[in-house]
């Protein structure tokens, strides 16, 4: 079956340190995977995507995911996490063949401290 | 303009009262979304059009409806709500389908039913 996994649901991380969230998938074949964030009282928006080739993508404001097949893992870093960084993230996942629907996980909320 | 809106943003109705909510994008995007989001538990697809054509999830297959007047407007009916409906309601589009995964969604609409 296909699926995500976001172990984490909460994260606290303070203003200037680095961040990781971390992003597991179930999936026979290498899927398109994405990073979506939605921020208070926004929609979702798209962070970064990987299709194939370089496992590391970068996404906007410093983000970045490092993809691997070997265990099947999509985590997500930023280098130095800023105040405006707290929202919510979510690691999807959709099939190459066919279809349209994107699964995704259930997200991890990130609180920046000052 | 990239934006899809959503009315109403807040919705609160009576157990076995209907409930219609409306969605609308000006990018002339082929296929839009209706996701449901409940606290902790990740997106669910529930329907979604491609063009004139509806495909509905079959756990929710009679649930709910929908239509598309035209190419920027999306409704989602549910004829007689219940308290398991109480989530919030994301609309999104997309061009050419989601395998590219880039979907742009609104900001929801949450449904109270009470």
């Amino acid at each position: 079956a296909q699926s995500v996994t976001q172990p984490d649901a909460r994260v606290t991380v303070s203003e200037g340190a680095s961040l990781q969230l971390r992003c597991k998938y179930s999936y026979s074949g290498t899927p398109y995977l994405f990073w979506y964030v939605q921020y208070p009282r926004q929609g979702l928006q798209l962070l970064l995507k990987y299709y194939s080739g370089d496992p590391v993508v970068q996404g906007v404001n410093g983000f970045e995911a490092e993809f691997s097949k070997s265990n099947s893992s999509f985590h997500l870093r930023k280098a130095s996490v800023h105040w405006s960084d707290s929202a919510v993230y979510f690691c999807v996942l959709s099939p190459r063949q066919g279809g349209r629907a994107l699964i995704f996980g259930t997200g991890t909320t990130v609180s920046v401290s000052p | 303009d990239t934006t899809v809106k959503q009315n109403p943003r807040y919705k609160l109705a009576r157990v076995g009262k209907p409930v219609n909510l409306i969605c609308s994008q000006t990018m002339n995007h082929d296929t839009m979304y209706w996701y449901q989001k409940k606290p902790n538990q990740a997106p669910k697809l529930l329907l979604f059009y491609y063009d004139k054509i509806l495909n509905r999830e079959a756990d929710t297959f009679e649930k709910f409806q929908s239509s598309r007047p035209n190419n920027s407007f999306c409704s989602l009916y549910i004829g007689s709500a219940g308290l398991e409906y109480s989530a919030m309601y994301l609309c999104a589009s997309s061009r050419q389908g989601a395998n590219t995964g880039q979907l742009y969604f609104g900001e929801g609409s949450k449904l109270t039913v009470l």
